[in-house]
């Protein structure tokens, strides 16, 4: 299997900051990487597909780039509602998950 | 609009099988496919198996002995049975549409599945 490490798993930022998250493959995944926003007591809502895709309805101050086995979600602008722990997602192969970084406003 | 919701016992016995129905609308199984993924309370995310439009299966090889994934078309219905519970199994239970080149996109509620006698 795939390992997904993300790193931090705690992050703290002010409002306004510009925010990123990290997600490390342990082997090359061509790019297949979402990346999922998880709210408490929700389930999870896919923000970013395949590296860089931006899903439908989820705000332009979410990005992602990476190759590789290194990946990066960016918030450009932190917002109170991003507060939230953020997974990312392999899918070269089985489908696995990064233990996510939780967000939280500083 | 697309939806998926889970059903199932909350309280499980150790040993015992776990059964779960996830029931769409919104989307035909024969056209999309869809996995079950489960979060074990404060915990991260672990990708359990899917069922393909085809109707074929995979699934998480370290789980596979005990799962197994159906659907039943005509009720819109994908379920998941998997036996000899232990409380490590313990966790909020997804089911989620699982489209070819994305991520999964539209996740039902959950469903608490807890392993106590």
């Amino acid at each position: 299997d795939i390992q997904m490490t993300q790193s931090p798993s705690l992050l703290s930022a002010s409002v306004g900051d510009r925010v990123t998250l990290s997600c490390k493959a342990s082997q090359n995944i061509y790019k297949y990487l979402n990346w999922y926003q998880q709210k408490l007591g929700e389930a999870p809502k896919l923000l970013i597909y395949y590296t860089n895709s931006l899903q439908t309805g989820i705000p332009s101050r979410f990005s992602g780039s990476g190759s590789g086995t290194d990946y990066t979600l960016t918030i450009s602008s932190l917002q109170p509602e991003d507060v939230a722990t953020y997974f990312c997602q392999q899918y070269n192969s089985w489908p696995t998950f990064g233990g996510g970084t939780k967000l939280e406003l500083k | 609009q697309v939806q998926l919701k889970e059903s199932g016992p909350g309280l499980v016995q150790p040993s015992q099988t776990l059964s779960l129905t996830c029931t769409v609308s919104g989307l035909s199984l024969t056209s999309n496919s869809v996995s079950w993924i489960r979060q074990p309370p404060g915990k991260g995310l672990e990708w359990m198996g899917v069922i393909w439009s085809n109707g074929g299966t995979d699934y998480n090889s370290a789980i596979k002995s005990r799962l197994s994934i159906s659907r039943d078309t005509s009720k819109s219905q994908v379920f998941l049975k998997m036996n000899s519970l232990q409380t490590e199994d313990t966790a909020m239970y997804f089911c989620a549409r699982n489209p070819t080149g994305s991520g999964f996109d539209y996740w039902g509620q959950g469903v608490m599945v807890t392993v106590s006698s």
